[in-house]
This record gives C-alpha cells, structure tokens and sequence, in this order.
C-alpha cells in the first residue's frame, strides 16, 4: 500500500530563516508524482511546489524548493526566507501516474516566530 | 478565471440526518474528486467523478455517495450521519486528457465545508 509519512507533526522557525520539513513515502510504483500542499487558517489546501519522479532535477518555486531522493523515498521542503504568512499546516501527498487519487500525510504545522 | 467553490461553506446536522454538500469545478475541468479531512489529519480521498460516473472509490462506506452533473459540477452525500462524520470535507478538481496523457498532474482544491454531526 501506499503511505505518506510526516514525522514532524510540530516546527518553528525564526522569521527570514531557513526551515526543512521532512516526508518520506512508500511505493511499488515507478511513475508517480509528489507534492507539497499549504493549508492556511483559512482551511485552502494550495499547491507549494510538485515533482515528477521521472525527474532528477529538484523542483524549485521562488522560496520553495525540495530534495527529492528517489532511492531513499524522501521528499523534503525547503522554505528559505521564512515569512509570517508562510505559516500554516503543510501536507506531503503522492500520487501515481494511474490515477488522480492523491494520498495526503498527517501535515505538519509550521510556526513562524517574529 | 472562477477556482473551485463549495457550499455551504459551514453545516450543522444531527446524527442519523442526511446531507448534501455541492462543488463547481475551476473553469476547464471535468473531474471531480472528494476528501474527508478530520481534525489533526490529513484529507482521505472518498471518490472521485468523471464523465458522471464514479470511477474510483476510496474505504468509505456506502452511505458515501455522489453525482456528476453534465457542466461537471458534483455532489456528496452522507446518510445516516454518525458523529465520526464530523470533518471538513474538500473537493478538488483536474482534467482527464481522454486522447492519452492521462490526469493532468495538478488538483486544484475549494475551500471546504465544515460539517458538524451533534
């Protein structure tokens, strides 16, 4: 089966530092996606960032960016510049080539301290 | 360009009641996809409507229903409410490349319902 692990159910981080939030997850599948979603107090769920795994190079947008290990089933999120509003609960999910069901992590909450 | 909307935005039900809870797709898609997201959780996907029929199903029991309508907007059902029905409940939409290609690799999500079961 498929499963999305967060362990990290709590960070914080110092405005305009630099904060890692850690996923790992289990597949048989070869061709697959990854993501990370934020999801604000105001409960929408938006897209961070994605990665195909047929691709080596790290997908990177503005202050976000991930490590992808393919090998390890690793997938973190690095937000450089940590600002106020990136506060929120940050969800990895994974989902195969096959099909459009997107498989979510338990989130992780992130605290921006100022 | 209109995103995903969902309503109502909050409901209150008492168990046993039934409810319907409605979803517009962003403009260009046609599937639609449903997650129960509990306190403290992760969203778990229910089912997911294409061409008005479900074509998947997540572990949720068949009190779980929905329909697809022809402009591609969708529909949740609950029956039997029981109190672990309490969740926020998103929908999600994307576009099915029928010629090949598959899923485009992007789902856009609304902003929830908020459903209460007392």
């Amino acid at each position: 089966a498929q499963t999305v692990t967060q362990s990290q159910p709590e960070m914080s981080v110092q405005e305009a530092e630099t904060v890692t939030l850690s996923c790992t997850y289990d597949t048989s599948e070869s061709d697959y996606y990854l993501f990370w979603y934020k999801q604000p107090p105001s409960r929408q769920m938006i897209l961070v960032i994605r990665q195909e795994a047929y691709k080596q190079q790290n997908a990177t947008e503005n202050r976000f960016s991930v490590n992808f290990q393919k090998a390890a089933k690793s997938f973190s999120l690095k937000i450089s510049d940590s600002q106020l509003g990136d506060a929120a609960m940050y969800f990895c999910a994974y989902r195969t080539n096959r099909d459009d069901k997107i498989i979510f992590g338990k989130g992780t909450r992130l605290h921006i301290l100022p | 360009d209109a995103g995903v909307t969902q309503s109502p935005t909050h409901l209150i039900k008492t168990r046993g009641q039934q409810v319907t809870l409605r979803c517009s797709p962003k403009s260009g898609h046609d599937t639609v996809s449903w997650y129960q997201q509990a306190l403290g959780q992760g969203p778990q996907f229910i089912f997911q409507y294409y061409e008005e029929e479900e074509r998947q199903r997540g572990n949720f029991p068949d009190r779980f229903s929905g329909h697809q309508f022809p402009n591609y907007s969708s529909e949740l059902n609950v029956n039997a409410l029981l109190l672990g029905d309490s969740a926020l409940y998103l929908c999600a939409s994307s576009y099915y490349r029928a010629s090949g290609g598959g899923f485009t690799d992007t789902q856009y999500f609304g902003p929830g319902t908020r459903l209460t079961v007392l």
